[in-house]
């Protein structure tokens, strides 16, 4: 079952910043936090993961709040193409084999 | 970096065939593979976990003789969906994981259409 909160849309503007929210405030000590999207019919796609730290790489910048029940995915310039479904997920990569249940996820609609 | 390949990308036969799709992983060794289903308008199921050499790990509610899984190799891991009807036309999504700390990286999905 998904362990985590997302709202189920949001807009953005085309070359602003798309702050993307997601709440899991059942998260243990060992779970990590994983960001996929999904565009239409394709597989998803990695963009970041996290433990307790906050993260950065060339997509996306992943901010986690210090008691890690929440997180917060950062597109910093978005354009047409991040149109997508976003899912936030939390897994244990242990003794689960890092399996991934995805909840609904956030569809992000990029406005020209 | 982290390529998974699945093949084929849509197949569309009659009821009571055998369908296979097989997932590659093309620059990395798999020591995980994962397969997913999603229907229209829902989110991605995970269906069942493999390891290479191992037999599969199913969730709650797959049949495993329904849906047979093979990972033969480190870079190889195949899904057949055994006679298949109607019910069973789904999008079909594998994922593969290295070891350590690398996570997940999908496959672009077979769609899978059963008349």
């Amino acid at each position: 079952d998904a362990k985590t909160t997302q709202p189920t849309s949001m807009d953005c503007a085309e070359g602003r910043a798309a702050n993307l929210p997601c709440n899991h405030s059942t998260i243990s000590g060992n779970e990590y936090v994983y960001w996929y999207r999904q565009i239409h019919s394709q597989g998803p796609q990695y963009i970041i993961h996290g433990l307790k730290n906050n993260e950065t790489n060339e997509m996306a910048s992943l901010i986690i709040t210090e008691d890690r029940k929440s997180s917060t995915l950062i597109l910093p310039h978005a354009t047409l193409r991040d149109t997508a479904v976003y899912y936030c997920i939390v897994a244990d990569r242990g003794s689960t084999l890092g399996r991934l249940y995805f909840g609904r996820g956030t569809q992000l609609t990029v406005w020209p | 970096g982290a390529v998974v390949s699945q093949h084929p990308s849509r197949v569309i036969c009659k009821s009571g065939t055998s369908v296979k799709i097989e997932c590659r992983s093309l620059d990395f060794q798999a020591t995980t593979m994962f397969w997913y289903r999603q229907f229209p308008k829902q989110s991605l199921m995970l269906m069942a976990t493999s390891n290479e050499g191992s037999k599969a790990t199913y969730e709650q509610g797959v049949e495993k003789d329904k849906f047979l899984i093979n990972h033969a190799s480190l870079t190889l891991s195949t899904l057949t969906v055994t006679s298949a009807h109607p019910e069973d036309s789904s999008f079909y999504i594998c994922s593969a994981r290295g070891g350590g700390s690398q996570p997940q990286h999908f496959g672009d999905g077979t769609r899978l259409s059963i008349l």
